[in-house]
């Protein structure tokens, strides 16, 4: 991995209370892409950000689901009155220009939610 | 719209044998093909990736050629190891702005001693 951190690691919730996730990019990288991984599937494309823009937000489900990624600090998924299909692994990537043109992406360890 | 599909998992290989996991893609335009690995309890690291056809990606024994014919990009190795156990994930993107990378579904690999 390039550097993307992600916190927390593992984080518990109980139905109803919101979750905050964070990702800092690799130093200089200015993209944020949100994935989410659900128990034995594929990855599913949720938010792509720049620096207090949110460029494509369209994997995002309408409700409860907010990001932002501000001109200072990291980037942030936000899960307001989790439910238990909420539990899943969400993974930040980042790179340092648009997405296309063959870029590599860098993806973080990874935020594990589980709600109970 | 885009999308790959990959051969569907689990495979399971002996150590020592050969490895061929098929992707192939749809895609638009004229797309960066990629090969992400996930170990358990990681993220995905990059494995390799190709962006024009007839390229050839490779890293750590495992090789990948884009054929735009064919709409594939197939990876093999040539003596897989138990410590290559992960799931592997076929990816695309495209040049132009708006498209977000596409992951397949992934396939997951288990190498057996």
């Amino acid at each position: 991995n390039a550097g993307v951190m992600q916190n927390p690691r593992h984080l518990v919730r109980r139905r109803g209370q919101e979750a905050r996730l964070r990702c800092s990019p690799v130093k200089g990288h200015s993209h944020v892409y949100w994935y989410r991984q659900l128990p034995e599937e594929g990855l599913k494309f949720m938010v792509y950000l720049q620096k207090e823009n949110i460029i494509d937000e369209s994997g995002m489900p309408k409700e409860r689901f907010s990001a932002e990624f501000p001109k200072e600090g990291p980037s942030i998924l936000r899960i307001q009155q989790v439910v238990r299909g909420d539990s899943a692994a969400y993974f930040c990537a980042s790179s340092p220009r648009d997405r296309g043109s063959g870029n590599t992406i860098y993806f973080g360890e990874g935020s594990w939610l589980t709600v109970v | 719209g885009n999308s790959v599909t990959q051969m569907e998992g689990p495979v399971t290989l002996s150590e020592e044998a050969f490895l061929t996991i098929n992707c192939t893609y749809t895609a638009t335009g004229y797309p960066s093909l990629f090969w992400y690995v996930q170990y358990p309890g990681e993220g995905l690291q990059l494995l390799l990736k190709a962006t024009k056809a007839d390229d050839k990606g490779s890293n750590k024994g495992f090789e990948a050629t884009y054929r735009k014919e064919t709409t594939s990009f197939h990876l093999e190795k040539g003596s897989v190891q138990v410590s290559d156990s992960a799931v592997y994930f076929c990816a695309l993107s495209e040049p132009r702005g708006g498209q977000n990378f596409v992951f397949g579904p992934g396939t997951r690999l288990s190498v057996l001693p």
